[in-house]
C-alpha cells in the first residue's frame, strides 16, 4: 500500500459525459501528479500540483482540467468524454527530498461505452 | 526521440535465476534521475529503486539492484533470484533537472518490459 488513495477503483460512462477522479495524496506530500496510462500511448504525465499551484501540464486535453484543494487532495475532471479516453487514471504523490520519489495511488480504471 | 527506451517487450526467466532489463535514457539535463517502477497484473505501480545521476554507486534495493553506466545513459534493473511474484510489467521512468528549480519533477516513462518468471 503506497499510502495514496485513489476513487473510484472502476468507472463506466458513457460518450459526452463528465467524470470527476479524485486522489488523496499521503500524509506530508506536497506533490500530486496525474498520469493517464493507455495502451496505445503508454504512460503519459498528464499535470502536476504543488502545495495547491499547478506546476506543470503534459499531454492534457483541454476537456481535462485538475485542481489541488488546501488539504491537498485533488481532482482531476475529464469531460465531453469520448471512446479514446477510456484508459487508467493513475494519481501520484511526492514529498519534497533528495529523491522526489512518486508513490502511485491504486488507480481509476476509466472505460466510455 | 524517445527519452526513454526499453528494447525488451517481453523477457522470459526461470525461477530463482538472474534477469536484467535494459533501459537507456536520453537527456541533455546533468541533472536527472532514473526509477523503476513495478506493475503486476492488478495494475498498480510499485515503485522499485532509485538512482540520481550523480549517485557515485549503483543503487540496490533488496534484491533489485541498478546497473548505472552514465556514459552509455544505460540504468538496467537487475532482479537476482527470481520469484514467481516477479512476474509483471517493468517500467524504467527518467525525472529530468533539479528538484524544484523551477520546473516540473514529472516522469517520463519507457514503454515497459514484460517479465514472465517460470517455474
Amino acid at each position: 500500500d503506497s499510502g495514496v488513495t485513489q476513487t473510484p477503483k472502476h468507472l463506466i460512462t458513457a460518450t459526452g459525459q463528465r467524470v470527476t477522479l479524485r486522489c488523496s495524496p499521503r500524509s506530508g506530500d506536497l506533490s500530486v501528479y496525474w498520469y493517464q496510462q493507455s495502451l496505445d500511448q503508454g504512460l503519459q504525465f498528464l499535470i502536476q500540483y504543488y502545495n495547491g499551484e499547478e506546476r506543470a501540464k503534459g499531454n492534457i486535453l483541454e476537456r481535462f482540467s485538475a485542481q489541488q484543494f488546501p488539504d491537498l487532495h485533488s481532482e482531476l475532471n475529464l469531460s465531453s468524454l469520448e471512446l479514446g479516453d477510456s484508459a487508467l487514471y493513475f494519481c501520484a504523490s511526492s514529498v519534497p527530498s533528495y529523491q522526489e520519489t512518486q508513490y502511485f495511488g491504486p488507480g481509476t480504471r476509466l472505460l466510455v461505452l | 526521440a524517445q527519452k526513454i527506451t526499453q528494447t525488451q517487450p517481453g523477457m522470459f526467466v526461470q525461477e530463482k535465476e538472474a534477469v536484467t532489463l535494459d533501459c537507456t535514457y536520453d537527456t541533455s539535463d546533468p541533472s536527472y534521475g532514473l526509477f523503476w517502477y513495478k506493475q503486476p497484473s492488478s495494475g498498480e505501480m510499485i515503485f522499485l529503486i532509485y538512482q540520481g545521476s550523480y549517485d557515485q554507486q549503483n543503487a540496490t534495493e533488496g534484491r533489485y539492484s541498478l546497473n548505472f553506466q552514465k556514459a552509455r545513459k544505460s540504468a538496467n534493473l537487475v532482479i537476482s533470484a527470481s520469484q514467481l511474484g516477479d512476474s509483471a510489467m517493468y517500467f524504467c521512468a527518467m525525472r529530468e533537472g533539479q528538484i524544484r528549480q523551477g520546473g516540473s519533477e514529472k516522469l517520463v516513462f519507457g514503454k515497459g518490459t514484460k517479465l514472465t518468471v517460470n517455474p
